[in-house]
């Protein structure tokens, strides 16, 4: 049972426009939300993250939103450049878990010149 | 800093050979973990660390063993490799467990036949 989904194996967004990520989870009890960035060959690297006391974070071009009641959250990337290209990972944890992370599949981004 | 390396970077076993997966940090963080990434999927928790001293178990931690008898380092051993095995290894580590990002090692990609 995949308590965080990413239901879009692959995007694909014109240089400069508007990317959007999607993630959703099942689990109420996750109060917080990360996303990672991975290129071939590389470990993920932290992009940001979101506490469930909030619904929005942003830093620079990247904002993360949290929907808590349709347990969904998203990340935007805005412009979107060729470097962006890469699969993105959302990820979630809760504190009677000792904050391990729960990981979605991945959404493989590319960004077209 | 080097950050988190992982070696070897690639590795093919026969089915039931052992081996270690080496990790280490130079970060000085506590918390340091091992993931494994199959094609499709997200990254799954193997096993854990809080401080040295200290390991507990992820979300999949049948076959290996780990331990951290320093701050730096943390190994993970495959006891007797299985094809089931064969997937990406991810080492990761972070100032703490809590709502901190992590950060990752380049992986080791590990076949067994």
């Amino acid at each position: 049972d995949q308590q965080v989904k990413q239901n879009s194996p692959s995007l694909s967004v014109q240089e400069g426009r508007i990317s959007i990520l999607n993630c959703d989870y099942t689990n109420s009890m996750f109060d917080y939300f990360l996303w990672y960035k991975k290129y071939p060959a590389e470990g993920p690297t932290f992009l940001i993250s979101i506490s469930s006391i909030k619904d929005k974070n942003e830093d620079g071009r990247f904002t993360v939103f949290l929907n808590k009641s349709a347990k969904h959250l998203s990340l935007h990337i805005v412009p979107s450049q060729p470097g962006d290209s890469a699969v993105y990972f959302c990820a979630a944890s809760e504190v009677d878990s000792n904050y391990q992370l729960i990981w979605g599949a991945g959404t493989k981004l590319i960004i077209k010149p | 800093n080097a950050g988190v390396t992982q070696t070897p970077k690639f590795q093919v076993l026969k089915t039931g050979q052992s081996m270690t997966l080496q990790c280490a940090q130079d970060m000085n963080h506590e918390y340091m973990s091992w993931y494994r990434q199959d094609p499709g999927m997200g990254l799954r928790l193997i096993h854990y660390s809080v401080g040295a001293g200290i390991t507990d178990q992820g979300e999949v931690p049948n076959g290996y063993n780990v331990s951290r008898s320093t701050t730096e380092d943390f190994p993970l051993r495959l006891l007797s490799a299985a094809p089931s095995q064969t997937s990406v290894y991810f080492c990761a580590s972070s100032y703490l467990a809590v709502y901190n990002e992590q950060f990752f090692g380049p992986g080791t990609r590990l076949t067994v036949l």
